[in-house]
């Protein structure tokens, strides 16, 4: 199976809002509602960001948010802050009852 | 609160088995709709899905990995393990043990901190 495809980065400055695509194929992201976010600082585990396309676990920022939109998932950081900068990382459950993750995007605050 | 903590040997040799066991505390590894999964990250690399398994003993594994990949279930102890076969080098990794929603389509909601393991002769 294929990764999930992101932005190697995406960079914006305090305040700000940026935007992180997650492009797979009708097959995970385009055929399920099981598309997930995940946050990771160096040295840390991932931590569940956004889960079922657009719902926050409870604690949360609501400055994260989620949506999609045919074979691609996008993942929007508004009032960008500089706890923000870290990797990000979407997943997928897919047609073959597997699970995959994107290739993982670099944020960075400027 | 639900905890995972991963165990196991830092070190394995080449063409050995590498063999991990997360432990669960604060809660059962038996509740409905949860599977329970394992994912790894080489140093400097992305996140790669090795498999999941329910309390019953269900289990789904990556097809990249299928042919080494055993996931077990011990509900007596609340744990469950992790074994990979002839290991090289491609598997130097941190391994995670983390809780999965939705009946195991979903995300990872809970993780344990990881464990390194690096293959080495």
């Amino acid at each position: 199976q294929s990764a999930l495809t992101q932005p190697a980065s995406v960079s914006g400055s305090p305040g700000q809002s940026i935007t992180i695509s997650c492009t797979g194929t009708s097959s995970d992201v385009g055929g399920y509602n099981y598309v997930a976010w995940y946050q990771q600082y160096p040295g840390k585990a991932p931590k569940l960001m956004i889960y079922d396309v657009s719902k926050r676990p409870s604690g949360v920022s609501n400055r994260f948010s989620g949506s999609k939109s045919g074979n691609t998932a996008s993942l929007t950081i508004s009032g960008l802050q500089a706890e923000d900068e870290a990797d990000y990382y979407c997943s997928s459950y897919t047609s073959s009852s597997t699970y995959v993750f994107g290739t993982g995007t670099k944020v960075t605050v400027l | 609160q639900l905890q995972l903590q991963e165990s196991g040997p830092g070190l394995v040799k080449p063409s050995e088995t590498l063999s991990l066991t997360c432990t669960v505390s604060g809660g059962s590894i038996s509740s409905s709709s949860y599977y329970w999964g394992w994912i790894r990250q080489p140093p400097g690399k992305g996140l790669e899905w090795i498999g999941s398994i329910y309390y019953s003993g269900s289990t789904y594994y990556n097809p990249s990995l299928k042919s080494r990949v055993t996931i077990s279930v011990d509900t007596s102890k609340n744990q469950f393990s992790l074994k990979l076969s002839s290991v090289t080098s491609a598997d130097t990794a941190m391994y995670y043990c983390a809780r999965q929603r939705s009946a195991g389509k979903g995300a990872f909601d809970l993780w344990g901190q990881g464990t390194m393991v690096t293959v080495s002769s």
